[in-house]
């Protein structure tokens, strides 16, 4: 079947780190799926954060970056630098080529950014 | 100005009571869906619509029933509710095309279920 997998549910990283989120997934019967990442900041609802909807290509938004990576099944989501105001949980997730765009969601990894 | 709100946001339900989550989006999307979180899980979906009238099963329809009485509401029923769907319950609208559209998504609603 089609399905996500982010493998760390929780993740702490000091102000000024790196950040990489893995996500990989399984789009059998999609084929050449949509990818997202889609973010709930504290006290917000589920917003788009970036995407790509082409193999090889990469998406950027607010300082995040992520590559579609067909030969590995990965979009992995980085940040060189992150910040208090990152902290929220992030949600890889993709959709097939239908008209419904029906989304498949990771389980979601929580973001912690200490000071 | 919110494009997709949800009603109520906080309900609590007995165990064989007749439950009824309202969403309304005015993006003027056709494709609408309902979605349940929880701890552990992504959201997964439990039905959709692609225009009034219409209702299509996702991947957890057991239990659940949708109307999409026209193009702005939809609405997710509960006609028997159990413990297990305590939850939180979230309403999204998106385009109709195969663009790599995203959807929108409310609020949530947070269902228990005793």
């Amino acid at each position: 079947g089609d399905s996500v997998t982010q493998t760390e549910g929780q993740v702490t990283v000091s102000e000024s780190k790196s950040l990489i989120i893995n996500c990989t997934y399984s789009a059998t019967s999609i084929g050449y799926p949509n990818l997202f990442w889609y973010v709930r900041y504290p006290g917000e609802g589920l917003q788009l954060l970036l995407k790509v909807i082409t193999a090889g290509q990469k998406g950027s938004s607010r300082g995040f970056e992520a590559t579609y990576n067909k030969e590995a099944t990965s979009f992995h989501l980085q940040k060189a630098s992150v910040q208090e105001s990152d902290s929220a949980v992030y949600y890889c997730a993709l959709s097939g080529m239908s008209n419904y765009n029906v989304l498949y969601f990771g389980s979601g990894t929580k973001l912690t950014v200490e000071p | 100005e919110a494009a997709v709100t949800q009603s109520p946001r906080n309900k609590v339900a007995v165990t064989g009571g007749k439950v009824t989550l309202s969403c309304n989006q005015t993006n003027n999307h056709n494709n609408m869906y309902w979605y349940r979180q929880d701890t552990g899980h992504g959201l997964r979906l439990i039905h959709y619509s692609y225009g009034a009238g219409s209702t299509e099963k996702g991947d957890i329809p057991d239990g659940y029933k949708a109307s999409r009485p026209s193009q702005e509401n939809f609405s997710l029923i509960l006609e028997l509710a159990t413990p297990s769907q305590t939850s939180v319950y979230f309403c999204a609208s998106g385009h109709t095309g195969t663009g790599g559209y995203e959807q929108y998504f409310g609020p949530g609603t947070r269902l228990t279920v005793l």
